[in-house]
């Protein structure tokens, strides 16, 4: 089955610098990769997605990008803010296993102002 | 527009006994996903419920089951609780991989 790694596990960054979490994964089969934002005492949420014919996808100040050959995908967050700590979780799966989530252990994010 | 709700927030149970976890997926969206969140092992996928059937299941014993009404409503049945059940277990729906959005979750406690 999918086995996705995630690292770092913890981040922590001042204000207004940059944060990247990294992936791995291990099917080849997989073609959806989202990235999901969870607070304390709620579910994940949403926050961008990238499918496997696209290489970058930005959305105002988060980016991800997929390197299908090496089988890894970034979070890039700019200019970060206190509001964005949480934990980040990556995720990977495909149409075949009805988009099934595997997820990354997740890392958590601690912005200082 | 409502989004993935769960009910209830909160269940404790004793073990050995039942637990029976609810969600109403977005409206449009056919399928529906379990997860559970356990502490120190992350999220890991459960079930897949697609027009009414069973579609696809993670790595947990049979006495994780669960079913998908008419209207996509689901349900999730956790039988012979044990203490390693306690987590907190989500829910997600979908319409055809689209629109994946989760709900804020069942913390089930077993005792």
């Amino acid at each position: 089955g999918e086995n996705v790694e995630q690292h770092p596990s913890t981040l922590s960054v001042q204000e207004g610098d940059s944060a990247v979490i990294k992936c791995t994964y291990s099917d080849s089969a997989s073609n959806y990769f989202p990235w999901y934002k969870q607070e304390l005492g709620k579910g994940p949420q949403l926050i961008i997605d990238i499918r496997s014919n696209v290489g970058e996808k930005k959305d105002q100040r988060i980016a991800v990008t997929l390197n299908k050959t090496a089988k890894h995908f970034s979070l890039h967050i700019t200019e970060t803010q206190p509001e964005d700590s949480a934990v980040y979780f990556c995720a990977a799966s495909n149409s075949n296993s009805g988009y099934a989530l595997n997820f990354g252990k997740g890392t958590s994010l601690l912005v200082t102002p | 527009e409502a989004g993935v709700t769960q009910s209830p927030t909160h269940l404790i149970k004793t073990r050995g006994q039942q637990a029976t976890l609810r969600c109403s997926p977005i409206s449009g969206h056919t399928s529906v996903y379990w997860y559970q969140q356990a502490l120190g092992l992350g999220l890991q996928f459960l079930l897949w419920y697609d027009e009414g059937e069973e579609r696809n299941r993670g790595n947990f014993p049979p006495r994780f089951s669960g079913r998908q009404f008419p209207n996509y409503s689901s349900e999730l049945n956790v039988n012979a609780l044990e203490l390693e059940d306690s987590a907190l277990y989500l829910c997600a729906s979908s319409f055809g991989g689209n629109g994946y959005t989760f709900g804020s979750g069942t913390r089930l406690t077993v005792v």
